[in-house]
């Protein structure tokens, strides 16, 4: 059964510096979506992508988040300059068509600022 | 305001037992859909179920159902048949259909379920 994958599972940095995590979502889905979960709380919703373009993003995608689709498969979030209360999971995902399709998450990627 | 409630914050099972998690919401879109994901220890978003709207009969995918009723706004899960593998945490979660055509999930707090042998 196709899957989102994300790597790395853990990545462990430095506050100021820069992290990229990297999704690959399923092949067929166009729409994609960035979530964090701070340890302990609700998931919260980061950034929507579709063709290129970011559609929707919460007040917490300020301007050191970023997201990029480099190639036909990966899609990323770069954070540029990380503070500790960048520390969360942050989930990548996808779904097929607009509207109220089903979102599928990969298996996430816990980042920790030092 | 919180569009999605879930007043569980922890619930207790015997295994074979069914159990009932809550959910409410608050929209003022037609047109949404509900989504029950659960979360493993091990940290992946495993989505579970979904409730159109629009949708005449309550959803239902295996020993998962929900209760959907729709003037009272909730979305109950129930797992019949609990299994020591369902302990995990439950997240409601809801999508509007208003604004761009790729809207974000909003969850709710989740429900932490414990499977007791």
């Amino acid at each position: 059964e196709p899957e989102v994958t994300q790597t790395p599972s853990h990545q462990v940095t430095q506050m100021g510096q820069e992290v990229i995590l990297r999704c690959v979502p399923i092949s067929n889905h166009l729409y994609f979506y960035w979530y964090r979960q701070i340890l302990g709380q609700k998931v919260e919703f980061l950034v929507s992508f579709y063709n290129n373009e970011i559609s929707e993003k919460s007040e917490i995608f300020d301007d050191q988040f970023s997201v990029e689709r480099p190639d036909g498969s990966n899609f990323t979030l770069k954070i540029r300059s990380t503070k500790l209360e960048d520390s969360a999971m942050y989930f990548c995902a996808s779904s097929e068509r607009e509207g109220l399709e089903t979102q599928y998450f990969g298996p996430g990627t816990r980042l920790l600022v030092l | 305001a919180q569009k999605i409630t879930q007043t569980q914050p922890g619930m207790f099972v015997q295994e074979k037992e069914a159990v009932t998690l809550d959910c409410t919401y608050d929209t003022s879109d037609p047109s949404y859909g509900l989504f029950w994901y659960k979360q493993p220890s091990s940290g992946e978003m495993i989505f579970l179920i979904y409730q159109g709207s629009y949708d005449q009969q309550n959803a239902t995918e295996g020993r998962y159902s929900l209760n959907f009723q729709k003037a009272r706004k909730s979305a109950n899960l129930v797992i019949s048949a609990s299994q020591l593998g369902d302990s995990a945490m439950y997240f409601c979660a809801m999508r509007e259909r208003s604004g761009s055509g790729n809207t974000p999930l909003v969850f709710g707090k989740g429900t932490r379920l414990s499977v007791i042998a």
